[in-house]
């Protein structure tokens, strides 16, 4: 139990467009959800925390309006770089919690901005 | 100080052995104590959570937590090549965020 998905796995684009990243709990409903970013052999970094229905909490030093972040219903989440740069390019995780208070992780995404 | 200091190795062990991975930590409002094992390109998975201190086993694995020190361990008995991972350690308080050490690169040998 306590599956987390995510999709795309990885993702190649190009420096101006934006990508969308899909994060599931696939076997239980997910009150809140978080969205991480990993740069090489770095530990985790919270970008911002997100409630079912309700505007997502971001962290000092994340740009909300380029990391906007949607949290439609009890298993689905998205974390969209908007008009993203070389920068950008890093590895995205999302993680869930259910009704506990231990959070599960998706397996990330992989994103290069070219 | 940093809220968790984990020491990020490389930690490199016979198969077989006994690895001890540990975290200390500074704030003494922790009370949820978490490992996490993470393969090359992948998210991290949860292998123990405890509250509070004590001990709690799981097949090979214990966890112990000492909060009069704010230490928390992680050991592995029989130590297997599919070990090899890094290991993190995570703590949260009454909020919702998630504290984690740097990792923990271990390599068990054939």
């Amino acid at each position: 139990g306590a599956v987390v998905s995510q999709h795309p796995s990885w993702v190649i684009c190009k420096s101006g467009t934006s990508v969308k990243i899909e994060c599931r709990s696939l076997d239980f409903q997910a009150t809140t959800m978080f969205w991480y970013r990993q740069f090489p052999k770095q530990s985790l970094m919270l970008m911002a925390t997100s409630n079912e229905g309700s505007k997502a909490t971001y962290e000092q030093g994340v740009e909300k309006d380029k990391f906007l972040i949607n949290h439609a219903s009890l298993t689905l989440s998205t974390l969209t770089v908007t008009s993203a740069h070389p920068e950008d390019s890093s590895f995205y995780i999302c993680s869930a919690r259910e009704a506990g208070w231990a959070q599960y992780f998706g397996p990330g995404t992989r994103l290069l901005v070219l | 100080q940093k809220e968790v200091e984990q020491d990020p190795g490389p930690l490199s062990v016979p198969e077989g052995a006994i690895v001890s991975l540990n975290c200390t930590y500074s704030n003494s409002a922790f009370q949820y104590f978490m490992w996490y094992r993470q393969y090359s390109r992948k998210g991290p998975e949860l292998l123990m959570y405890t509250y509070s201190s004590g001990n709690k086993e799981d097949g090979r694995f214990t966890a112990q937590v000492d909060k009069s020190s704010k230490y928390i361990s992680l050991f592995i008995r029989d130590s297997q090549p599919s070990d090899s991972a890094t290991y993190l350690c995570a703590m949260r308080g009454g909020s919702e965020k998630l504290v984690f050490g740097k990792g923990t690169k271990l390599t068990v040998n054939p």
